[in-house]
């Protein structure tokens, strides 16, 4: 799971603003994902991708925006929309949407001041 | 969809006791159940997995169990240390949507007292 990084570890935003967190790996894994962490919660599924230029939405992607223009690379944009974007985010990638184990990056806290 | 719950959500126990951790499925036909450890601020990590084709299953002091027909599996930690405080997250496999989808339970928080 060393291959899989997020940028920056914390992240603060001013209310109206849209951030990016970045999600990088050198897994060569085809699917990526995004969830969000709340306290005292599962993670829930944000968006996910299996390829290059393709993603989907996935249980809670209202307020947030993803792109998918190389292999390595998953950025989430956490947009003004997003009533309530207080939260851990971890990104994860598998080898491919059928494979069952996915490996997670450290995670970006992001704070909404 | 798969709905996974999760109990209990913190337990507290005595160096060398044994945890168990136990959840609860909806979808009979959910196959893949990865248990994670999450320590506090990092990122979660896949402990042990059971796919639906086995009972049980045995890593050194951990062990995840299956039952099928009451579609619940647990973690047994046995010896625990210290160093095994963390959020252990359970989830399962729900292939429905037409790809693999994780769903999680919502954690429990074990705490392991010298």
């Amino acid at each position: 799971d060393g291959g899989i990084t997020q940028s920056p570890k914390y992240l603060f935003r001013k209310e109206g603003q849209n951030v990016t967190l970045s999600c990088e790996q050198n897994l060569n894994h085809d699917a990526m994902y995004w969830y969000r962490q709340d306290p005292g919660q599962g993670l829930r599924l944000i968006y996910y991708s299996q390829i290059v230029n393709d993603f989907q939405k996935g249980d809670i992607a209202e307020g947030y925006s993803v792109s998918r223009e190389k292999k390595e690379s998953f950025p989430l944009t956490v947009t003004s929309a997003q009533k309530n974007p207080t939260a851990f985010y971890l990104c994860a990638s598998s080898i491919d949407l059928a494979a069952d184990t996915q490996y997670f990056g450290p995670g970006t806290r992001l704070t909404v001041l | 969809g798969e709905n996974v719950e999760q109990h209990p959500s913190t337990l507290s126990v005595q160096e060398g006791d044994s945890a168990v951790i136990k959840c609860t499925y909806s979808d009979s036909a959910s196959n893949y159940f990865p248990w994670y450890k999450q320590e506090l601020g990092k990122r979660p990590q896949l402990i042990i997995d059971i796919r639906s084709n086995v009972g049980e299953k045995k890593d050194q002091r951990i062990a995840v169990t299956l039952n099928k027909t009451a579609k619940h599996f647990s973690l047994h930690i046995t010896e625990t240390q210290p160093e095994d405080s963390a959020v252990y997250f359970c989830a399962a496999m729900d292939d429905s949507g037409g790809y693999n989808k994780l769903i999680f339970g919502a954690g429990t928080r074990l705490a392991v007292h010298p």
